[in-house]
């Protein structure tokens, strides 16, 4: 079956930076996203990776191996504003397979 | 606002009621999807249609039963829900259904779905 596995909560200090784990075992591997959702709103895209290595936007990193089925978001700089569940998930399954999502980890950021 | 609306954001229903969820994506997109997000558990992908067509239909009971009767329109039609239905359901759109970036999804804000 597919099984993504990340950790359920994490905890860090404004301005820090914080690594979000992301372990997949799927049949098949087309992509990996991350998305950010706040508590009651709806996921927004942060990251996609295909390729090995690592991908930086801004604040927010995210890097990729396939070889191990791993991949991390790194947040840097943390602000109050980035508390929120990280979702990982990842496209299987060929060019037309399905996208599956990992529970997520909700991040709080204290002062 | 990431250019995907749905409608109602609040539902109560009984379990005999009949009742539908709307959404609608002003980006131009191919694809649009239907997921369901209970408490403590992962995002589950329900249906998906590219180009008006039903793609994917990961399972779901009959009770659900979706529409999209053009590429901006999806509904989702409920009636005789169980209680376990409750949940957050959330829709996303594509600009293509294909295993590439250009399948990032962008979703609407979700309907509050709770059956009694």
């Amino acid at each position: 079956g597919q099984n993504i596995d990340q950790p359920t909560e994490m905890t860090a200090t404004e301005g820090a930076i914080v690594q979000i784990n992301c372990t997949y075992q799927t049949s098949g591997f087309n992509g990996l996203f991350w998305y950010q959702q706040h508590a009651g709103e709806a996921p927004t895209f942060l990251s996609y990776n295909v390729l090995d290595g690592l991908e930086e936007k801004g604040r927010f990193s995210s890097f990729l191996s396939r070889s191990k089925g791993y991949s991390y978001l790194l947040l840097k700089e943390l602000q109050m504003k980035d508390s929120a569940s990280y979702l990982c998930a990842v496209k299987y399954g060929g060019s037309q397979g399905n996208l599956i999502f990992g529970k997520g980890t909700k991040l709080s950021v204290k002062p | 606002e990431t250019g995907v609306t749905q409608t109602p954001r609040h539902l109560v229903m009984g379990m005999t009621n009949k009742k539908s969820l709307k959404c609608e994506q002003h980006l131009g997109h191919n694809a649009m999807y239907w997921y369901k997000q209970s408490a403590k558990k992962p995002l589950e992908l329900m249906f998906v249609y590219n180009f008006k067509e039903q793609t994917e239909n990961n399972s779901v009971p009959s009770r659900f039963s979706p529409e999209c009767p053009n590429s901006s329109h999806l509904f989702l039609h409920l009636h005789t829900l169980q209680p376990e239905d409750s949940a957050l359901y959330l829709c996303a759109s594509s600009q293509d259904y294909g295993g590439s970036q250009s399948e990032t999804q962008y979703f609407g804000p979700g309907t509050r779905l709770l059956v009694l």
